[in-house]
């Protein structure tokens, strides 16, 4: 299986901060990448796929980056409501796999 | 629009079955994959497996010999079966669409709880 690390585990922000968090694939995926963020309760929500491509609806403020094995999530002017838990998974081979996830508090 | 709803028993006792099903509405059947993962504190978010509309699987492997897949697309619905179930099976489960490798939809999630 493919074996996706997220860092860092969790960060402290402010609203208004930039923030990144980044997801390594322990081989190559090419762009086979995507972002989801997750509140408590909830059902994940696509954010990015394709490693760079915004999901319909989600705010430009969301931007994805990379390829291969490092990949970035990075969240400009953080808002109130950006405050959750972010997951990276892999498109690239069966089975599907997330990475553990990054809690920003 | 696309809406999952899904539903299923939420207690079980060990060595029993889960079941599970999903409603697909909007959108087009035909065209997508239909997921299931599920959500546990010990193991984070687990991709179960997919299936398209004509019943095709691709299973976990860490999960296959237990977990059967099936679809009615006839009433745009799939459904999810895990056998021999233990308390390692204890976790939220979704049911998802999948699109360009990502999933894009999600249903509202089912705990389902594994004790004697």
């Amino acid at each position: 299986d493919i074996q996706m690390t997220q860092s860092p585990s969790s960060l402290s922000a402010s609203v208004g901060d930039r923030v990144t968090i980044t997801c390594r694939a322990s081989q190559n995926i090419d762009k086979y990448l995507s972002w989801y963020q997750q509140k408590p309760g909830k059902a994940p929500d696509l954010l990015i796929f394709g490693a760079t491509s915004l999901q319909s609806g989600v705010s430009s403020r969301f931007r994805g980056s990379g390829s291969g094995t490092e990949f970035t999530l990075t969240i400009s002017n953080l808002q109130p409501h950006d405050f959750a838990t972010y997951y990276c998974q892999q498109g690239y081979n069966i089975p599907r796999t997330f990475g553990q996830g990054t809690k920003v508090e | 629009q696309v809406q999952l709803q899904q539903w299923g028993a939420g207690l079980l006792r060990p060595s029993e079955t889960l079941s599970l099903t999903c409603a697909v509405n909007g959108g087009s059947f035909n065209d997508y994959y239909w997921i299931w993962i599920r959500q546990s504190p010990g193991k984070g978010l687990e991709w179960i497996g997919e299936i398209n509309h004509r019943g095709r699987t691709q299973l976990n492997p860490s999960l296959k010999s237990r977990v059967t897949m099936s679809v009615v697309a006839s009433k745009t619905q799939f459904s999810l079966k895990v056998n021999s179930v233990t308390a390692a099976d204890t976790a939220l489960y979704f049911c998802a669409r999948g699109a360009h490798w990502s999933f894009d939809s999600w249903g509202q999630g089912t705990l389902v709880t594994v004790s004697s």
